[in-house]
C-alpha cells in the first residue's frame, strides 16, 4: 500500500545545530507540504513543492529550507535550530493541483530544541 | 488572506450525545472545505469534504454542509462514541493546492 513516512519520529537537539527531518511518500504525488503544529495555532504551512526542483515558502518559512530532488522525498532542514522551533512537524502530499485534491499526512515528527 | 475560525475546545461529551463543532471561513473565490481528524499520536486524516455550495460531506456518521451564505461548514454527529475522541480541524483550499487550517477542536467523549 502507498504511504507517507517521516523520520525520525522523535528528535531532541540543541540550539544552533542543523537538523534534517525526512519525508518519503510512495503515492507518486507531485505536491508535497511541510506543516508545524503548535497549541493554539493549528497547522501552519512551512514550505511546499509542486514537483521536482520546485519549492515555495509558506507562512512560517523563516529558519527552514527544503529541496526536492525527486518525486518521493521532501526533506526539511532547520539550518540553526532555535527553541521556538520546538514543535510537531507533519509532512503531507497530494495528487491533484487545484481545489479538489485530498492531502495525505505522515505520522509526524516531534522535535525538541533545548 | 484566507482564514478559518473554529470553536475552541476542549469539548467534553457523554457517549451518545450530539456533537457540533462550528467552523466559519474567509476566502476569496470558491474554496473547497474539509474536516480532518487527528487521533492521539497520529497524523491527520481526512474525515469529509465538500467542494461547492450546498454540498454535504459525510463519513463515519459525521456530516457537514457547505453554507456559502453564512461562510460556514459546521461538523455534526448525532451520537458520539468514546472512539470519536480526537482533535478535529476545519480547513479550506482555495487557489493552488495549499490548505489553511483552523486552530483545531479537541473532543473528549466519556463513557
Amino acid at each position: 500500500d502507498a504511504e507517507i513516512t517521516q523520520s525520525p519520529r522523535h528528535k531532541i537537539t540543541e540550539t544552533g545545530r542543523q537538523v534534517t527531518l525526512a519525508c518519503h511518500q510512495t503515492w507518486n504525488h507531485n505536491n508535497m507540504f511541510w506543516y508545524r503544529q503548535d497549541l493554539g495555532h493549528g497547522l501552519r504551512l512551512i514550505h511546499y513543492s509542486y514537483g521536482v526542483q520546485d519549492t515555495n515558502k509558506g507562512e512560517v518559512s523563516d529558519g527552514y529550507s527544503v529541496s526536492r530532488s525527486n518525486t518521493e522525498d521532501l526533506p526539511l532542514t532547520l539550518e540553526s535550530a532555535a527553541s521556538s522551533q520546538t514543535s510537531v512537524y507533519f509532512c503531507a502530499s497530494s495528487e491533484v493541483r487545484g481545489t479538489n485534491g485530498e492531502q495525505f499526512f505522515g505520522p509526524g515528527t516531534r522535535l525538541t530544541v533545548l | 488572506g484566507d482564514s478559518v475560525t473554529q470553536m475552541e475546545g476542549p469539548v467534553t461529551l457523554s457517549e451518545e450525545a450530539f456533537l457540533t463543532i462550528n467552523c466559519t471561513y474567509t476566502a476569496t473565490g470558491y474554496p473547497s472545505l474539509f474536516w480532518y481528524v487527528q487521533y492521539p499520536g497520529e497524523g491527520l486524516q481526512l474525515l469529509l469534504k465538500a467542494t461547492k455550495a450546498d454540498d454535504k460531506g459525510s463519513n463515519k456518521g459525521f456530516e457537514a454542509t457547505y453554507r456559502k451564505e453564512t461562510t460556514s461548514f459546521h461538523l455534526e454527529k448525532g451520537s458520539v462514541q468514546v472512539s470519536d475522541s480526537a482533535v478535529y480541524f476545519c480547513a479550506l483550499k482555495a487557489a493552488g493546492n495549499k490548505l489553511t487550517f483552523g486552530g483545531g477542536t479537541r473532543v473528549l467523549v466519556k463513557p
